[in-house]
């Protein structure tokens, strides 16, 4: 069965300093690869998808994510963090047909 | 409706009581899926269904946990005789066909459920 991790459970940045958010998957073939966003209060928001092809990948809000095979890792990325980033990420890898996701990590970001 | 809607949005029951947890996916989402999030931990898959069969149930943690999709529409997950280890937020999402067609899962708010 294919699984992801996510090394961190908690990280905290300064607001305006770069972020990567790791996860690694466990998986043969070429995986169907998400992140996924939960704020406070919120369901969780697709961020960005891979599905094959360009493995930089582009989503909302700023957020990118580049696949590389050859670490096995799917790594969130945002040049800039807001205030308004603080929630918790997770990565999901697709498999028989569902999500499978990873622990999480959560973001703090301070002023 | 605009998104998928979940209720109720918070329950306390008592332990050994039995629970229903309702979904309405987005109109025209074929899959549906449930999930559960306990307190740090991630998500949960529970069940996932295709119409209104349910072709992997693997996730149910036990034969209290059922659930059952009619219309191809609303999803009613059913825990009987709950305990207090089933406290968490139960969490449905829904698309118009499963992960691998490259379609979105959009998820609904959820419902917390908190066994006393």
């Amino acid at each position: 069965a294919q699984s992801v991790t996510q090394p961190d459970i908690h990280i905290t940045v300064s607001e305006g300093a770069s972020l990567e958010l790791r996860c690694n998957y466990s998986y043969g073939a070429t995986p169907y690869l998400f992140w996924y966003v939960q704020s406070p209060g919120q369901g969780l928001q697709l961020l960005l998808k891979y599905f094959s092809g360009d493995t930089l990948v582009q989503g909302i809000k700023g957020f990118e994510a580049e696949f590389k095979r050859s670490q096995s890792s799917f790594n969130l990325r945002k040049p800039s963090v807001h205030w308004s980033d603080a929630a918790e990420y997770f990565c999901a890898v697709e498999s028989a047909d569902k999500l499978i996701f990873g622990t999480g990590t959560r973001l703090q970001v301070f002023p | 409706g605009a998104g998928v809607s979940q209720s109720p949005s918070n329950k306390v029951t008592e332990k050994g009581k039995d629970v229903e947890l309702r979904c309405d996916p987005i109109s025209g989402h074929t899959a549906l899926y449930w999930y559960r999030q306990s307190l740090g931990q991630g998500l949960e898959f529970l069940i996932y269904f295709q119409g209104n069969s349910a072709p992997d149930k693997s996730g149910l943690p036990s034969d209290r946990f059922s659930a059952e999709r009619t219309g191809g529409s609303v999803s009613t997950l059913t825990i009987q005789r709950t305990q207090q280890e089933d406290s968490a937020v139960y969490l449905c999402a829904s698309s118009l066909a499963p992960p691998a067609s490259n379609t979105e899962a959009f998820f609904g708010q959820g419902t917390r459920l908190t066994v006393v």
